[in-house]
């Protein structure tokens, strides 16, 4: 079946740190993958996405590639800022119809 | 343009308990979810509509029903809350299909069942 997994948290970092979080995946076919904000108190939202192997989603300084060959999509941050302080969920959508499978998500705590 | 909105925000329960969680969307989107988010577990889908008048069974379907009541609405009850269905529920929707398009999700309701 498919599934995601990612490391687990949190990821405690200090102001314009470099970020990654991990996060592999299984699935038969060619994925779709998503990486999904949760701020505090609120739903989630859309952080990135790549639909095809070799892409690379990018959006407010993050950037994850879609691996293949090593079944990958890791989150990666060049300098990471306090307000940057939330859940961060890997995610992947199969052939056919749009369901989103989640990973556990990852706590990503940024001090000053 | 509210995106999606869910009522109540907050609600305790006892067991055996019902109600309704409520969810509307104003984007025209063809496809709604519920999902829960149970801690170190992520996102579960619980049901979904793929389009009006359809409902299909997600990954933790049971003790739950749920009503598409129409393109905006999308409702989920809990019949005999029990103690396991503690948790924080989301609403999403999106355009569907086979594409790789976004979920826009509500701002949860965080359920205590005692």
């Amino acid at each position: 079946g498919n599934s995601v997994t990612q490391m687990e948290g949190p990821v405690t970092l200090s102001e314009e740190a470099f970020l990654t979080i991990n996060c592999t995946y299984t699935a038969t076919g060619y994925p779709s993958l998503f990486w999904y904000v949760q701020y505090p108190g609120e739903g989630l939202q859309l952080l990135l996405k790549a639909t095809k192997a070799d892409d690379k989603g990018s959006n407010k300084g993050f950037e994850a590639t879609y691996r293949k060959e090593t079944t990958s999509f890791h989150l990666e941050k060049g300098s990471v800022q306090v307000s940057d302080s939330a859940v961060y969920f890997c995610a992947l959508v199969n052939t056919g119809f749009q369901k989103l499978v989640f990973g556990t998500g990852t706590r990503l705590l940024v001090s000053p | 343009n509210a995106g999606v909105t869910q009522t109540p925000k907050f609600q305790v329960l006892k067991t055996g308990q019902s109600m309704t969680l409520q969810c509307a969307q104003d984007m025209n989107h063809n496809s709604m979810y519920w999902y829960r988010q149970d801690p170190g577990m992520g996102l579960r889908l619980i049901y979904y509509s793929a389009s009006e008048g359809t409902t299909d069974k997600g990954e933790v379907p049971n003790g739950y029903n749920v009503s598409r009541l129409n393109k905006r609405e999308f409702s989920l009850r809990l019949e005999s809350a029990a103690p396991s269905q503690t948790s924080v529920y989301f609403c999403a929707s999106g355009l569907g299909g086979t594409g790789s398009d976004e979920q826009f999700f509500g701002p949860g309701t965080r359920l205590t069942v005692l």
